[in-house]
């Protein structure tokens, strides 16, 4: 069972955008950066978003990220139908001393 | 061109062993923190276990603690997964992934493909 709650699913026509939440508490997100991971069917998670707000290079920047105590938001704009995808948040948590991933949020383009 | 590739992965019996190996290209894996993290069919990712760059901070998830040991051959460019005491809950894709070191938090940047593990009778 999850330490980062997001909700199951969300859903937007194309070119609109969509907001992801990612709740936690103080000893992961509250104290820690927060990243984004993107899975595409049948691969490996990508990096999206990586302390709280940065872009790695090559991701576009209709991905954005912030954090606000204990919760997380990744923002995609302009949805487009490659972005279809489960999308991770994660973190370190320091109580348990491991990194935690959210429970997943699947994003579909209607 | 940043690859990692995770092999040794296959069917083994409750109660088994497996060792996992995660090969490095591209990049000096002496520079890097590496993780192991896993996903079961139809689930989320699971971090698995993190060992330093010099191998002296090591953390296992509660979930495989005193089963699975984690290793590193900065010479051979190569990570390593040994798992004892293998059970059906342990049955996913496991990948090895590098924490990015210019991140201010943890943040793992470069993913391998994964390697199957099915424990099953």
């Amino acid at each position: 069972q999850s330490v980062l709650t997001q909700p199951p699913s969300v859903s937007a026509a194309p070119g609109q955008k969509v907001t992801i939440s990612c709740s936690g508490s103080s000893s992961n997100i509250g104290n820690n950066y927060v990243s984004w991971y993107q899975q595409l069917p049948g691969t490996a998670p990508k990096l999206l978003i990586y302390d709280n707000n940065k872009r790695p290079s090559g991701i576009p920047d209709r991905f954005s990220g912030s954090k606000s105590g204990t919760s997380a938001t990744l923002g995609i704009t302009g949805l487009q139908t490659g972005d279809e995808a489960d999308y991770y948040c994660g973190t370190w948590d320091s109580s348990l001393s491991a990194y935690v991933f959210g429970t997943g949020t699947k994003v579909t383009a209607l | 061109e940043v690859q990692l590739v995770e092999s040794g992965g296959g069917l083994v019996q409750p109660g088994g062993s497996l060792r996992l190996s995660c090969a490095a290209s591209g990049f000096t894996l002496s520079n890097y923190s590496m993780n192991w993290v896993r996903q079961a069919p139809g689930k989320g990712p699971e971090w698995v276990s993190y060992i330093s760059r010099s191998r002296n901070i090591i953390y296992y998830a509660d979930s495989v603690k005193g089963r699975i040991t984690i290793s590193r051959d900065n010479a051979k460019n190569s990570l390593y997964l040994q798992m004892n005491s293998l059970r059906a809950e342990d049955t996913a894709v496991y990948y090895c992934a590098r924490v990015e070191i210019a991140a201010d938090g943890t943040t793992f940047d470069c993913w391998g493909q994964g390697t199957l593990v099915t424990v099953s009778s």
